[in-house]
């Protein structure tokens, strides 16, 4: 079945750490998302990609970092100029005009 | 920033019984659309109404769209247990880029 893993679905975070979020796709989807969840709020869009390649910086891009060489994949690097980190990221992918989300990695700083 | 804005906040209801949530929306659309999010997963794509359609049906499902008023609702219909969930409204005021609103908690009690 097609559809978008995130991996892993919790992590910890060491102050000064920079960690990496993984987010793979096989609905051969030629745009990603990346957002931030905080509880009780909607989502925040961190990073998108239209295409190989190419990304562009969302609403809240300032300590995180992406890269897009492949189709399927679109990791997200929080560094620790993120000082506030702790939150539930999700990534999606969209075709048109509809977007598929994984089932998210809950970040918590140790 | 955030587009749309989700009303109530939070809303019980008993098995059986109808939902109604409502989006207001700042500027002029393409498309806006409902996800359904789950406890701890990713959102689900629901329903998406086009800027010149006016009520679309899915199942138990009724969106209407007010371009004039700047506001949308979505009607469950005999919700179930499954339905709890929040519910957010997305709209694209650039393209490919989704903004979302603080959803609206559903709990439907058996």
């Amino acid at each position: 079945d097609g559809g978008i893993t995130q991996s892993p679905k919790y992590l910890f975070r060491k102050e000064g750490q920079n960690v990496t979020l993984s987010c793979e796709q096989n609905l051969n989807h030629d745009a990603m998302y990346w957002y931030r969840q905080d509880p009780g709020q909607g989502l925040r869009l961190i990073y998108y990609s239209q295409i190989v390649n190419d990304f562009q910086k969302g609403d809240i891009a300032e300590g995180y970092s992406v890269s897009r060489e492949k189709k399927e994949s679109f990791p997200l690097t929080v560094t620790s100029a993120q000082k506030n980190p702790t939150a539930f990221y999700l990534c999606a992918s969209s075709k048109e005009y509809a977007q598929h989300f994984g089932d998210g990695t809950r970040l918590s700083i140790l | 920033s955030q587009q749309g804005e989700e009303d109530p906040q939070a809303l019980s209801i008993q098995e059986g019984e109808n939902a109604t949530m409502n989006c207001s929306y700042k500027t002029s659309i393409n498309n806006l659309q409902w996800y359904r999010q789950n406890s701890g997963r990713g959102l689900v794509h629901l329903i998406l109404i086009r800027s010149n359609e006016r009520e679309k049906h899915s199942g138990r499902l009724r969106v209407t769209l007010d371009t004039s008023k700047k506001s949308s609702s979505l009607l469950i219909t005999a919700s179930r247990a499954a339905d709890t969930a929040s519910y957010f409204c997305a709209t694209d005021p650039n393209d490919y880029k989704l903004s979302f609103g603080a959803g609206t908690t559903v709990t439907v009690r058996a």
